[in-house]
């Protein structure tokens, strides 16, 4: 079964501190993927970036980066100079092919993140 | 105008009343998603259509009753619910591939309360 662990409930920070959003995931499939949503207090959840298994290569969107490793089965999140307009509460999520018996999007339970000015 | 839109943005009911929440997305989607999210809870996957037709039913009690007439709305029929059903419902739709790596849009969400 897929499992996809938030281990930071609640992080604050003040305003133009980097900051890290842990995300640890299961899965038995070889191909898989993994997303990160952003839900700011009006509710919608704000897709931010997919990866595939088999693309490690970090990526790097403006402030945001995130850092995939396959050997310890994480797929972490950096904000860097953090904004009051960053805070948030940030999913981590995986899916595989459905043929596999996998649902759509498994979740994390999210992290809360709040930019202090 | 949003891609998925939801209504009503809040609703309190009773658990003796019969209401329904509404999702419309205007992305030329193929498939169409409820998700509950309660405090502190992962986020739980309720049903999915694809082409209209229900392809997940996540053991979801009978007293939510899903409806997608064509691939565009999809309704959430409540009845007799509990207390505990209090939650954000969410609808999201995406292009149903099979290969896992469709994204998913949501709405902004119905936030229930059962009084």
């Amino acid at each position: 079964a897929q499992k996809v662990t938030q281990a930071q409930t609640e992080i604050s920070v003040v305003e133009k501190e980097d900051v890290t959003l842990d995300c640890v995931y299961e899965t038995r499939d070889t191909t898989y993927y993994l997303f990160w949503y952003k839900q700011p207090p009006s509710g919608e959840l704000v897709f931010l970036i997919r990866r595939n298994s088999f693309d490690e290569q970090n990526e790097i969107s403006g402030r945001y980066s995130w850092n995939f490793q396959k050997s310890t089965s994480s797929f972490n999140f950096t904000i860097t100079a953090s904004q009051v307009v960053d805070s948030a509460v940030y999913f981590c999520a995986l899916s595989g092919p459905r043929n596999s018996g996998n649902t759509p999007l498994v979740f994390g339970k999210g992290t809360r993140l709040s930019v202090i000015a | 105008e949003t891609g998925v839109t939801q209504t009503p943005r809040h609703l309190v009911m009773g658990m003796t009343n019969k209401k329904s929440l509404k999702c419309e997305q205007h992305l030329g989607h193929n498939a169409m998603y409820w998700y509950k999210q309660s405090a502190k809870k992962p986020l739980e996957l309720m049903f999915v259509y694809n082409f209209k037709e229900q392809t997940e039913n996540n053991s979801v009690p009978s007293r939510f009753s899903p409806e997608c007439p064509n691939s565009s709305h999809l309704f959430l029929h409540l009845h007799t619910l509990q207390p505990e059903d209090s939650a954000l419902y969410l609808c999201a739709s995406s292009q149903f591939t099979g290969g896992g790596e469709e994204k998913l849009f949501f709405g902004s969400g119905t936030q229930l309360s059962v009084l």
